[in-house]
């Protein structure tokens, strides 16, 4: 079966802290994601990557950065946490090319407090 | 950017159809639209997807009008596990496959 894996369910940490957001899929897929979702804002693109070493911004990259150093992980950074990144985090992952459909993992639930 | 436009949110009687439609007037010609849904706490969920042609799984059919500026996903006998949001997407091809949700339409079938 298909797998997208985050590394945690449920996260808290506190304003300041560096944050990792680690990603693994099994399918050898090339692009992997990561999203935010927040009540009535649905999943916004943070980053993404179509090969190891690549990244391109999404819709709100400020405050993130992301590292895909093996073809399998893609982490989101949060260089020093705040308060307005509590939310939702989705990973996805997908083939290269068109018409391919994309793989979720569950998600972590980050609190900053 | 191909964007999307959903209604928030819709009900529908359990056993009946849910019909759930998708505004993408500015869509190009290699443009795919997908749909996936999201229970809650879940990671959204692939559906189905299209170019030109209607769809049909053994989830859902989707139905693309002709000059492709719209869409309906039709879940022919919906039952209380059908209720969740259903995100309508445009896939953007410039770069790898960038998917693009929007805020979705909020499904409640009742029973």
């Amino acid at each position: 079966d298909v797998k997208v894996t985050q590394s945690s369910r449920y996260l808290v940490k506190r304003t300041g802290e560096k944050v990792f957001l680690e990603c693994v899929q099994d399918m050898d897929h090339e692009n992997m994601f990561w999203y935010r979702q927040d009540p009535g804002l649905g999943l916004r693109l943070i980053y993404f990557s179509y090969d190891v070493k690549m990244k391109e911004k999404g819709d709100i990259p400020e405050g993130y950065s992301v590292s895909r150093e093996k073809k399998e992980r893609f982490s989101l950074i949060l260089e020093s946490a705040s308060t307005n990144q509590t939310s939702m985090y989705l990973c996805a992952s997908s083939f290269f090319g068109g018409a391919e459909k994309l793989f979720f993992g569950s998600g972590t639930q980050l609190s900053v407090l | 950017d191909a964007k999307t436009t959903q209604p928030t949110s819709m009900d529908c009687a359990e056993g009946r159809a849910a019909n759930l439609p998708c505004n993408h007037s500015t869509i190009s010609g290699n443009e795919y639209v997908y749909w996936y849904r999201q229970i809650h706490s879940q990671g959204p969920q692939y559906i189905i997807h299209g170019l030109k042609n209607n769809e049909t799984n053994e989830m859902a059919s989707l139905i693309i009008t002709e000059d492709r500026k719209s869409s309906t996903l039709i879940l022919p006998h919906a039952t209380l596990r059908d209720t969740a949001v259903y995100y309508c997407i445009v896939e953007l091809t410039n770069t790898g496959n960038q998917f693009y949700f929007g805020t979705g339409t909020s499904l409640t079938v009742i029973p």
